[in-house]
């Protein structure tokens, strides 16, 4: 069982080109998150699913889009980076019911925008 | 909004010490998250903490939660190096997780 996964591992990017981030899950987790990490500001939430069909904004969402297809699939994509989107960007997978919700991180991208 | 500030947020420590990272958060939940990440890695799950006066132990880290006063408290006893780490403090929101800016602690001998 792989968990979460992600791809690419790493990119350095151009700035206004098109970039999607993809993420697998196989744990059939209904949720699924995606996060971005600053050093000094934690993990931001971009945007979530809390299940197939449905997406929701998170606090950071600007200039990314998601689409949930199906559970176990979350790509992320920004329409034209910028540099303020150099990241290490989280996917992420839960239960997303009542009780013990705990999420599972993918191993993350890191993303550069030049 | 959901407010999550953890102190200190840089700790070091001597290896044998003993300490406590704290997590205050602004709004009412009865769920509260640790995870811990080391350089470079994903986050890795340590605790959850599911109503008022929860304690959780593992090895040498303990984790407890007063919802009453909206505080989490990560103990650590006789530190040691492997005990390294950056470890974060997350609240649920209803829909997705709320996170603390981290502490990064070294353990020194």
């Amino acid at each position: 069982i792989a968990g979460i996964t992600q791809a690419p591992t790493s990119q350095i990017l151009a700035a206004g080109r098109r970039m999607t981030l993809r993420c697998t899950q196989d744990m059939r987790h209904n949720a699924m998150y995606w996060y971005r990490q600053d050093l000094g500001l934690g993990l931001r939430l971009i945007h979530y699913s809390n299940t197939a069909g449905t997406t929701g904004k998170g606090e950071v969402p600007d200039g990314y889009s998601v689409s949930r297809a199906n559970t176990d699939d979350f790509p992320l994509t920004l329409a034209s980076a910028v540099p303020s989107q150099t990241s290490v960007y989280f996917c992420a997978s839960g239960t997303g019911g009542v009780g013990t919700d705990t999420q599972y991180f993918g191993p993350g991208t890191r993303l550069t925008v030049l | 909004e959901l407010k999550v500030e953890q102190n200190p947020l840089f700790l070091s420590m001597q290896e044998g010490k003993n300490y406590t990272i704290y997590c205050n958060y602004s709004t009412t939940s009865d769920r509260l998250y640790w995870y811990r990440q080391d350089p470079g890695k994903s986050l890795e799950s340590l605790f959850v903490l599911l109503s008022n006066g929860a304690v959780k132990q593992e090895g040498r880290l303990m984790a407890s939660l007063d919802t009453k006063a909206r505080l989490s408290t990560l103990h650590i006893t006789a530190a040691v190096h492997d005990l390294s780490a950056t470890y974060f403090c997350a609240v649920d929101t209803g829909y997705a997780l709320n996170f603390g800016k981290g502490t990064s602690l070294l353990v020194t001998p």
